[in-house]
């Protein structure tokens, strides 16, 4: 079945930079597009990005462009997400998540990013 | 960008009620919603897609309709396995993909 594991979360001072990883198994994951989604402690769900199944595009929200940046390996069926300038409010839970006609579909359990001096 | 709106914000029934949440988009979506059902420290469960298409697996006590701005998701009984934060999402194009605020379904 379908799993998908996030790592790579972890506390990193305000304009600092971290990478996380998503390993997928279970389905052909170069035949698929993938989504990172967030969620703020207590709050609700923020689409980050996407990336078509090949890499040719991607995609972000207007809060994380220019400082996100979304990649993939699929000879080592990973997804990426490269953060950069850090800030307090990208705090949160982020999960990746398959694309099932640009909606995400089975989604990860998550990796905590904290934003804190 | 489009904005999704979700009424009401709480959410409190009784098992065996029927339960109806309403999402609205800021503009035309054509059928590009989706549902979603998320219980504490989990991830978000697909429940259904292009706003009425039950996802596999999913009770038939869940079902979706509505199209252009206006979108429902009703549950027909509600059961225990149901508490839960529900949460619409338009994905009317891939640079532009956004969650309503989210409904909490309570005990009453």
């Amino acid at each position: 079945q379908v799993q998908l594991v996030e790592s790579g979360g972890g506390v990193v001072q305000p304009g600092g930079s971290l990478r996380l990883s998503c390993a997928a198994s279970g389905f052909t994951f170069s035949s698929y597009g993938m989504h990172w989604v967030r969620q703020a402690p207590g709050k609700g769900l923020e689409w980050v990005a996407f990336i078509r199944y090949d890499g040719s595009n991607k995609y972000y929200a207007d809060s994380v462009k220019g400082r996100f940046t979304i990649s993939r390996d699929n000879s080592k069926n990973t997804l990426y997400l490269q953060m950069n300038s850090l800030r307090a409010e990208d705090t949160a839970v982020y999960y990746c998540a398959k694309d099932k006609i640009r909606c995400p579909h089975y989604w990860g359990q998550g990796t905590l990013v904290t934003v804190s001096s | 960008d489009i904005q999704m709106t979700q009424s009401p914000s709480t959410l409190s029934a009784s098992v065996g009620d029927r339960v109806t949440i309403t999402c609205r988009a800021s503009q035309s979506i054509s059928s590009w919603l989706a549902w979603y059902q998320q219980k504490p420290g989990k991830a978000p469960k697909l429940l259904i897609y292009k706003a009425s298409s039950l996802e596999s697996g999913v009770p038939s006590r869940f079902s979706g309709s509505g199209s252009g701005t206006e979108f429902t998701l009703t549950i027909s009984s509600l059961q225990p396995d149901d508490f839960a934060t529900y949460y619409c999402q338009q994905y009317n194009s891939y640079w532009d993909l956004t969650f309503g605020p989210g409904t909490k379904v309570d005990i009453k």
